[in-house]
């Protein structure tokens, strides 16, 4: 079974500053791994995904992640962060052949002027 | 704006009482999930519908069930509401049956308060 760990339940940043929200994930066999954003009162919408191939995804509003295997991880950076990138991101993975997907607790990014 | 609709967006019931949540997936989408948001659970995968059968199955309570009727759309049924069912109910709908690559499409969701 997988599971998902994400590192930090809160991060604040000032604005215009670079942001790292670090995903751990646990699994036994190959994985799909996303990043969805959740505004304020908004359902969640995908920001990006590794299905395979280069380790580094690139998604939208300026964000991106790298895979990295050996350390299990799939943490998503954005080199200078806004104001309205205030919100909760969660990390998910799935599992090659399986239908559910896992997610994170959340992180909640917090963008101060 | 995903293209999914959930209604109602809000629900106050009393605890014992049923209610159904319906979601209307994005054109053409043929899997649907529900999830349940709390701030103690955070966000849980309840079940997922493909093409009218059930898929794959989450947390989901006994006390809950869901269908997906020939047009797609989708119904979740709560029933012998507790205190502790109070939550955000999201729907999803993806293209496809999954097999974990697709992109969930996610509604704005169904706030349920239970008293």
């Amino acid at each position: 079974a997988q599971s998902v760990t994400q590192l930090d339940s809160q991060v604040p940043v000032f604005e215009e500053a670079p942001v790292e929200l670090r995903c751990n994930y646990s699994s036994s066999v190959s994985v799909y791994l996303f990043w969805y954003v959740q505004y304020p009162n908004q359902g969640l919408q995908l920001l990006l995904k590794y299905l395979s191939g280069s380790t580094l995804v690139k998604g939208i509003n300026g964000f991106e992640a790298e895979f990295n295997k050996s350390q299990t991880s799939f943490h998503l950076r954005k080199p200078s962060v806004h104001i309205s990138d205030t919100a909760e991101y969660f990390c998910a993975v799935s599992d090659t052949g399986g239908f559910k997907t896992i997610f994170g607790a959340g992180t909640r990014l917090f963008v101060k002027a | 704006d995903s293209g999914v609709t959930q209604t109602p967006k809000h629900l106050i019931t009393a605890t014992g009482q049923r209610v159904t949540l319906r979601c209307s997936p994005r054109s053409g989408d043929l899997s649907v999930y529900w999830y349940q948001q709390s701030l103690d659970q955070g966000l849980q995968f309840l079940i997922q519908y493909y093409n009218g059968e059930e898929r794959a199955k989450g947390n989901i309570l006994e006390r809950f069930s869901a269908q997906q009727f020939p047009d797609l759309h989708s119904e979740l049924n709560l029933s012998s509401l507790e205190l502790g069912d109070s939550a955000l109910y999201f729907c999803a709908s993806s293209p496809t049956g999954g097999l974990g690559t697709d992109t969930q499409y996610f509604g704005p969701g169904t706030r349920l308060t239970v008293l």
